[in-house]
């Protein structure tokens, strides 16, 4: 079963706008990840947060993760056309062996 | 372009071939994983070998079968597969046996499109 789950599925905007997607997950974690995915292609990792970090920026990303509430999020800053695809979270279950993925979010950024 | 190379990146096949995935990584990560994907679905794990051992095994029909010859090498063996195999799989490998857990990100390939007829 998935660990993580993403809201919302699918969020549209314009070039220049903000891009905010939501994570949220069940169990105990070491650390969330955020990927990209562009269209047939693997998938790319954006960022790492660990469990006691709360914030985190690279570049026009950054990310939060609150482990109270079992969730993160991740903003894209004045975001651009090349900014479409699907972005996943990814947890690591305290002790596990796998990573397990959320069921993302596809973002569309219009010029 | 990425770091982990699969080959091809295109495979269509009847129910009763038998064919190959090939996966290949320099990077010296010691863990490799094989992801299959649905569309518009989130990866879902099938195997993961640790220093060239199988170490995951997510309850696959045994109509896929892996291999790992050597630390850099992943392949996959597929037969007598079903239509509903049909999807996007993908390779991966991290530094790290345990995933994630030492807080090593996966490194994906750009997968195979397979299609079962």
């Amino acid at each position: 079963s998935q660990q993580g789950e993403e809201d919302p599925q699918a969020l549209s905007i314009q070039e220049g706008e903000n891009a905010t997607m939501n994570c949220s997950y069940k169990t105990s974690i070491n650390n969330l990840q955020w990927y990209r995915q562009n269209s047939g292609r693997g998938l790319v990792h954006l960022i790492l947060i660990r469990s006691n970090e709360r914030e985190k920026h690279s570049g026009r990303l950054r990310v939060t993760l609150d482990t109270s509430k079992k969730s993160s999020s991740l903003l894209i800053t004045a975001s651009r056309a090349a900014d479409t695809a699907s972005y996943f979270c990814a947890t690591d279950p305290t002790g596990g062996f796998k990573t397990i993925f959320g069921a993302g979010t596809r973002l569309f950024v219009k010029a | 372009d990425t770091e982990v190379t699969q080959t091809p990146k295109h495979l269509v096949m009847g129910m009763t071939n038998k064919k190959s995935l090939k996966c290949e990584q320099h990077m010296g990560h010691r863990a490799m994983y094989w992801y299959k994907q649905k569309a518009k679905k989130p990866p879902e794990l099938m195997f993961v070998y640790s220093y060239e051992k199988l170490s995951i095994n997510e309850s696959v029909p045994s109509r896929f079968s892996p291999e790992c010859p050597n630390s850099s090498l992943l392949n996959l063996h597929l037969h007598a597969l079903q239509p509903e195999d049909s999807a996007l799989y993908l390779c991966a490998s991290s530094q790290s046996s345990r995933g994630l857990s030492y807080n090593s990100p996966l490194h994906f390939g750009n997968g195979t499109r397979l299609t079962v007829t």
